[in-house]
């Protein structure tokens, strides 16, 4: 299984403002994505992160509100711009490492409150 | 949107119980893959199974074994006699649109007590 961690694990933030999260993973691969799960929720996806191309978007996400970066093959950053409270949930990446339907692995996540 | 349906919320059992979990999911794909995860009280989401729409074999792992059922679009999940470990949210998830982002259900959080 691929080993992916995030920063921060969690973070309390003020409205208005923007936080930067980073995931990791301990091999190259193809594909990440960002999904958020807010309180008591289900999981959704925002966006899909290739290397070398600017990420794909879901409906209901927007770059401005969510830029993506993904500078190379094991490393990627959401960023949560002007954040309201309704942006408060957990922010995870996930990887599928070959492209071909593997498994997919979730990082533990970053636990985002906005005050 | 097509959708995966976890019908039960909350699921409590006594210890030792099997329980069974339901996932029926829409789909206009031809080839798609159905998982499972556990979230437990922690956070962490932890990868359980995929199973490829091709290979309508059952499988079973330990205390767990899931039911693929193509004609009836279900993939359903049984934990037998449950463990207070067995205690999170499970999600089930399928593919969409032919890649690889997740399409999830909204969860079925079982407690398993003692």
């Amino acid at each position: 299984s691929a080993v992916i961690s995030q920063k921060p694990s969690r973070d309390i933030c003020q409205r208005g403002t923007s936080l930067t999260i980073q995931c990791q993973v301990d091999s190259q691969v193809t594909m990440m994505f960002w999904y958020r799960q807010q309180p008591g929720q289900s999981l959704t996806l925002i966006a899909t992160a290739n290397q070398g191309s600017e990420a794909t978007y879901e409906s209901g996400f927007v770059i401005d509100k969510f830029p993506i970066s993904r500078p190379n093959l094991t490393f990627s950053t959401l960023t949560v711009s002007n954040m309201s409270p309704e942006d408060s949930s957990i922010y995870l990446c996930s990887v599928d490492r070959t492209g071909a339907y593997n498994e997919q692995f979730f990082g533990p996540g970053t636990r985002l409150t906005v005050l | 949107a097509q959708k995966v349906t976890q019908a039960q919320t909350e699921i409590s059992v006594v210890e030792k119980e099997d329980v069974t979990l339901d996932c029926v999911y829409e789909t206009r794909d031809t080839t798609y893959y159905l998982f499972w995860y556990k979230q437990p009280p922690s956070g962490e989401l932890v990868f359980l199974i995929r199973r490829n729409s091709f290979d309508e074999q059952n499988e079973i792992s330990g205390r767990y074994s899931w039911n693929f059922q193509k004609s009836t679009s279900s993939f359903n999940f049984t934990i037998t006699a449950s463990q207070v470990v067995d205690s999170a949210v499970y999600f089930c998830a399928r593919t969409e649109g032919g890649s690889e982002k997740l399409v999830f259900g909204k969860g079925t959080k079982l407690t398993v007590n003692p």
